[in-house]
């Protein structure tokens, strides 16, 4: 099984930069996802990582640590639409299915 | 437009009821995904399937069931034996390989009235 942990709320200000920390212990370990949730909406995929190291793409980077069981979400140029919950998931090496196991999410809110 | 379509985005149920949620994807992903969220917390696997005619069930399949007569189908209906239904329904497909992403569709609610 897996345990996936994540802060609950972070808060920032327009423009800024803000880091969502997701930690896991996992029997196995086949990859880590991000992914952008509006209120009442579906999830978007943002990034995907199986390898140490970082992953950019645009203002939004992932970082992973598979030795610490460690990833960040880093936000730059926060924008209002980012205010969002971010999910953390992450798939089983053990999982032929490819099945993913979510955090509960971080909701991040911009303020002006 | 290739996606993943599901129905209908809301939905009532009166206590006692069955009801079933329709997922359909034109992605030809063979792996679909059935997920349950509560307001506030993550998402947690109902059902899933991998090829047409086999699923397997997931952390909190007890009070659901499934189908896959069809690779492009994949609905859920939730029984009478499910005591905490409201929520919101997420489906999911994937293509075939652990590295590939799982595309949702756009939820459904479901409210007990």
């Amino acid at each position: 099984g897996q345990n996936i942990d994540q802060p609950t709320e972070m808060t920032a200000t327009e423009g800024a930069i803000v880091q969502i920390n997701c930690t896991y212990q996992t029997s196995g370990f086949n990859g880590l996802f991000w992914y952008q949730q509006h209120a009442g909406e579906a999830p978007t995929f943002l990034s995907y990582n199986v390898l140490d190291g970082l992953e950019e793409k645009g203002r939004f980077s992932s970082f992973l640590s598979r030795s610490k069981g460690y990833s960040y979400l880093l936000l730059k140029e926060l924008q209002m639409k980012d205010s969002a919950s971010y999910l953390c998931a992450v798939r089983d090496s053990t999982d032929s299915w490819g099945k993913l196991q979510f955090g509960a999410g971080t909701q991040v809110v911009v303020t002006p | 437009d290739g996606g993943i379509t599901q129905s209908p985005k809301y939905l009532f149920r009166k206590e006692g009821q069955n009801v079933t949620l329709s997922c359909e994807q034109n992605l030809n992903h063979d792996a679909m995904y059935w997920y349950r969220q509560d307001p506030g917390q993550g998402l947690r696997l109902i059902y899933y399937s991998q090829i047409v005619n086999d699923f397997q069930k997931g952390d909190i399949a007890e009070g659901y069931s499934v189908s896959r007569e069809k690779k492009e189908s994949f609905p859920l209906t939730v029984t009478s034996a499910q005591k905490n239904p409201t929520a919101f329904y997420l489906c999911a497909s994937k293509e075939t390989g652990t590295g590939n992403t799982i595309y949702f569709g756009e939820g459904s609610w479901l409210t007990v009235v």
